[in-house]
């Protein structure tokens, strides 16, 4: 089986940084994604990460540590429209995508 | 149109029904998962599929069974409908290769009385 860790809920403030984190432990790895899930909607997809290191996009950066089975997201210049789920999924080696029970970020002005 | 479509978007059934959630995408992608979403439990795999006729199951595929006879369609049968079914489920599709993203369906929240 897996194990796919994040915390449940995080508060920050409109124009604040956001840090949140994910910690797997997965018999294979091909790939950890972040996606947004805003209430009552479809997740969509943020980011990608298969070798170590940062991936920059736009105001959202992902970072991956294969060895430490880490990842974090990083939300910048956070904005009202930021207040949504944000959920860490692994591909295990044959395709298999499983997910985290996801992050709830409730941005404040 | 293009995409990923589900159906029904809601529906309610009474326990001990059968009941099929239809997943359809356009893009021909050879991967499609199924998943259902709990409150607390974040999006829980019931079965995944990497091509026609090839089916494997997930984290919950208890009380559940898919097909794949055709690539675009992935269907998913409740066999007799508990209480403990009631979710939202989300089907998903995603093209072979590293690095490409699982597109989800809007879902279906289905209520089981």
């Amino acid at each position: 089986g897996q194990n796919i860790d994040q915390p449940t809920e995080m508060t920050a403030t409109e124009g604040a940084i956001v840090q949140i984190n994910c910690t797997y432990q997965t018999s294979g790895f091909n790939g950890l994604f972040w996606y947004q899930q805003h209430a009552g909607e479809a997740p969509t997809f943020l980011s990608y990460n298969v070798l170590d290191g940062l991936e920059e996009k736009g105001r959202f950066s992902s970072f991956l540590s294969r060895s430490k089975g880490y990842s974090y997201l990083l939300l910048k210049e956070l904005q009202m429209k930021d207040s949504a789920s944000y959920l860490c999924a692994v591909r295990e080696d044959d395709y298999k995508l499983s997910f985290g029970a996801g992050t709830t970020v409730t941005v404040r002005a | 149109d293009a995409g990923i479509t589900q159906s029904p978007r809601y529906k309610i059934t009474e326990t001990g029904r059968q009941v099929t959630l239809m997943c359809h995408q356009t893009w021909s992608h050879s991967y499609m998962f199924w998943y259902r979403q709990d409150l607390g439990h974040g999006l829980r795999l019931i079965y995944y599929s990497a091509a026609a006729d090839i089916t494997d199951k997930g984290e919950v595929p208890d009380g559940y069974v898919v097909s794949r006879s055709k690539t675009e369609n992935f269907p998913l049968t409740l066999e007799s409908a508990t209480r403990s079914q009631t979710s939202v489920y989300f089907c998903a599709s995603s093209e072979e290769g590293r690095g490409t993203e699982a597109f989800f369906g809007q879902g279906t929240r289905l209520t089981v009385v």
